[in-house]
């Protein structure tokens, strides 16, 4: 059974830093990837979607990375702002439907 | 534009009664479709998969009797939550996969009091 972990659980930092969120997977035999953001109390917005035979993706301020091998992915946020505080959730698709992490909750400081 | 979409955004009842929510597909035709419950601080759990024309599969745990899904239409699901309980408060996300990505609704946040 498919097990989705992402770290940290929640994360603050300044705005304009960098950051890194990360996700792992226990079963590499996946088709995709996906990045989503969630607000407080809304729904889903997807941001990435990697592919199995992709290795990143790329979005704006957003890069995804995907090692399917090794069961990681790693979401990069360039220069943050605190518009971009909110949940972020990895999920991954096999033969079932998404499987969803935890998310990460991101608070960008002004 | 949205791709599915989500009706009640928000409803309150009192336990005991029942309340249906529904999922659209606007783009595309969705033999498939799917519901998320989600409770506050944990991720997103799949409850079960809606097929159109015929019954759904429920992921372990789930009482199909409790839980009643309708697929109806190629664009159509409803989730009914039957005699709600303050512990059936929870926010409900249903989604449909296109052709590598999976759509999401905007969610319905269920309060039962």
């Amino acid at each position: 059974k498919q097990e989705v972990t992402q770290i940290p659980a929640a994360l603050s930092v300044p705005e304009g830093e960098n950051l890194v969120l990360n996700c792992s997977f226990t079963d590499s035999a996946i088709y995709n990837l996906q990045w989503f953001r969630q607000d407080p109390g809304k729904g889903l917005t997807s941001l990435l979607l990697i592919q199995s035979s992709q290795r990143e993706q790329t979005s704006g301020r957003l890069n995804a990375s995907l090692d399917k091998s090794s069961g990681r992915s790693t979401l990069y946020i360039a220069a943050s702002q605190p518009g971009d505080s909110a949940t972020y959730l990895c999920a991954v698709r096999g033969n079932t439907p998404l499987v969803f992490g935890k998310g990460t909750r991101l608070s960008v400081i002004a | 534009g949205a791709v599915v979409s989500q009706h009640p955004s928000w409803v309150i009842c009192k336990s005991g009664t029942s309340v249906k929510i529904e999922c659209r597909s606007l783009d595309f035709q969705a033999t498939t479709m799917f519901w998320y419950r989600q409770f506050p601080k944990q991720s997103l759990m799949l409850m079960a998969t809606s097929n159109e024309g015929s019954k759904a599969t429920y992921e372990q745990g789930v009482e199909k009797d409790k839980f009643l899904i309708n697929h109806a239409s190629l664009t159509l699901s409803t989730l009914t939550v039957t005699s709600a309980h303050p512990e059936d408060s929870s926010f409900y996300i249903c989604s449909v996969r296109g052709k590598d990505i999976q759509y999401f609704g905007a969610g319905t946040r269920l309060s039962v009091l």
